[in-house]
């Protein structure tokens, strides 16, 4: 799988837009690019992903360039609650993969 | 929406102890994983399994055996417990296998080995 790159720590008001963003410039055409989270003391929590699309659902819009070597994970109003370590993953294979997560980056949403 | 639901949350046991961690989903997803997590190592496959009365190795299996007797149902089993095995054990499961079915998490089992 690629390798990707984060910065380690982010701050974000309240209310405001949270972009994060993700490089993985040596994707290869069948990985999918995958965001979770990890709020304190819980488990990884499933947000996003996507292809070469750009895609929304009621979490957050994930933005894949075109060429695919970079993306941005959106949280369009945040809130305290997302407050967590947020990893960008890339995904290739068929059957059972194990996720391999990095280490993230750390959003801080201020008040 | 329960999803995927661990059981026990936490557990402190003494070396050479045996105990069973459940984990139930009800998204009636095929594939189901167990992970540890540790500090600084990031998630790790321990086993996995791809459907009812299945089960293979993952990363890092040796210690654990699993059960998938049901599909809803996947256990972890620590024969005989070390300290080594101290870790937050999560669940996971996933409709599918392959890079576009997303795996959906537990909140996690605390295990403690004195």
């Amino acid at each position: 799988d690629a390798k990707t790159t984060q910065p380690p720590s982010m701050d974000c008001a309240e209310g405001r837009a949270a972009n994060l963003p993700c490089n993985h410039s040596t994707i290869s055409g069948n990985e999918y690019v995958y965001w979770y989270r990890q709020i304190h003391s819980q488990g990884p929590q499933y947000i996003i992903h996507g292809l070469k699309n750009n895609e929304t659902n009621e979490m957050a819009s994930l933005i894949i360039t075109e060429d695919r070597k970079s993306s941005t994970l959106i949280l369009p109003h945040a809130t305290l609650r997302d407050t967590a370590v947020y990893y960008c993953i890339v995904r290739v294979g068929e059957g059972a993969d194990g996720l391999t997560f990095g280490k993230g980056t750390h959003l801080i949403i201020q008040p | 929406n329960a999803g995927v639901t661990q059981t026990p949350k936490f557990r402190v046991l003494k070396t050479g102890q045996s105990m069973t961690l459940l984990c139930a989903q009800d998204m009636n997803h095929e594939y189901m994983y167990w992970y540890r997590q540790d500090p600084g190592m990031g998630l790790r496959l321990i086993h996995y399994s791809v459907g009812e009365g299945t089960t293979a190795k993952g990363e890092v299996p040796d210690g654990y055996n699993v059960s998938r007797l049901k599909k809803q149902n996947f256990l972890l089993g620590l024969e005989s417990a070390a300290p080594s095995q101290t870790s937050v054990y999560f669940c996971a499961s996933s409709y599918a296998g392959g890079s576009n079915q997303p795996q959906h998490f537990g909140d996690g089992t605390r295990l403690s080995i004195l």
